[in-house]
């Protein structure tokens, strides 16, 4: 199956700063990039799909001004979490998918002090 | 509306089977998932089966479709401790590109 990587796989940031989380599809052209976040103890809950080359659609109740999602290329989709609260501390993931396989990144986990 | 729907805990000891069960809402859907999921650690997918198949058989898995009810189950044999997770199933919307919904996740604690 496809492998996909998130960079970085943790990161720790001060309430008010942005913070870049890069997804990148290794093997795989991925032109549909789907983001989730998992609260702890909790489901992963989607956030937005994003297309190659055009806007991405957002879930109900999740803010397109805050969670910015660039999928510029097919092997790379980045998420910014721009002036990040505590309450944006999250394990956030990434997948793609092909031929009914779906295909997960490892997940990055944001703590936002 | 969009509905994944699983027991929150289940607890067997170790060599009994293990059912885990799910109900979903979307009839279109192509493809249906379990995941598993260790503590701070990312998903692994178990399985997968697809909607034209009743029952889909992985070594020590069995996935059963009831796409009448809509209901999914994930029968595990011969449960070891290395089982305890927490598993999801997941609905794919074949409509909406492809996205999944999970479940809100089944914890199972395999005793010795």
């Amino acid at each position: 199956g496809a492998v996909v990587s998130q960079h970085p796989s943790w990161v720790i940031c001060k309430s008010g700063t942005s913070v870049k989380i890069e997804c990148r599809s290794l093997d795989f052209q991925a032109t549909t990039m789907f983001w989730y976040r998992q609260f702890p103890k909790q489901s992963l809950m989607l956030m937005a799909t994003s297309n190659e080359g055009s806007k991405a659609t957002y879930e109900q109740g999740v803010e397109k001004d805050k969670f910015l999602i660039n999928h510029a290329s097919l092997t790379l989709s980045t998420l910014t979490v721009t002036s990040a609260h505590p309450e944006d501390s999250s394990f956030y993931i990434c997948s793609t998918h092909g031929q009914g396989e779906q295909f997960f990144g490892p997940g990055t986990r944001l703590t936002v002090l | 509306g969009e509905d994944v729907e699983q027991s929150l805990f289940l607890s067997v000891r170790e060599g009994d089977s293990s059912v885990i069960n799910c109900t979903y809402t979307d009839s279109s859907s192509t493809y249906l998932y379990w995941y598993k999921q260790e503590p701070g650690a990312g998903l692994q997918l178990l399985t997968y089966i697809f909607s034209n198949m009743d029952m889909k058989q992985d070594q020590r898995l069995t996935v059963l479709l009831n796409k009448k009810d809509k209901h999914l189950s994930l029968r595990i044999a011969d449960t070891q401790t290395g089982d305890s997770a927490i598993y999801f199933c997941a609905e794919r919307y074949d409509n909406q590109g492809g996205k999944l919904i999970f479940g809100q996740g089944t914890e199972l604690s395999v005793k010795p």
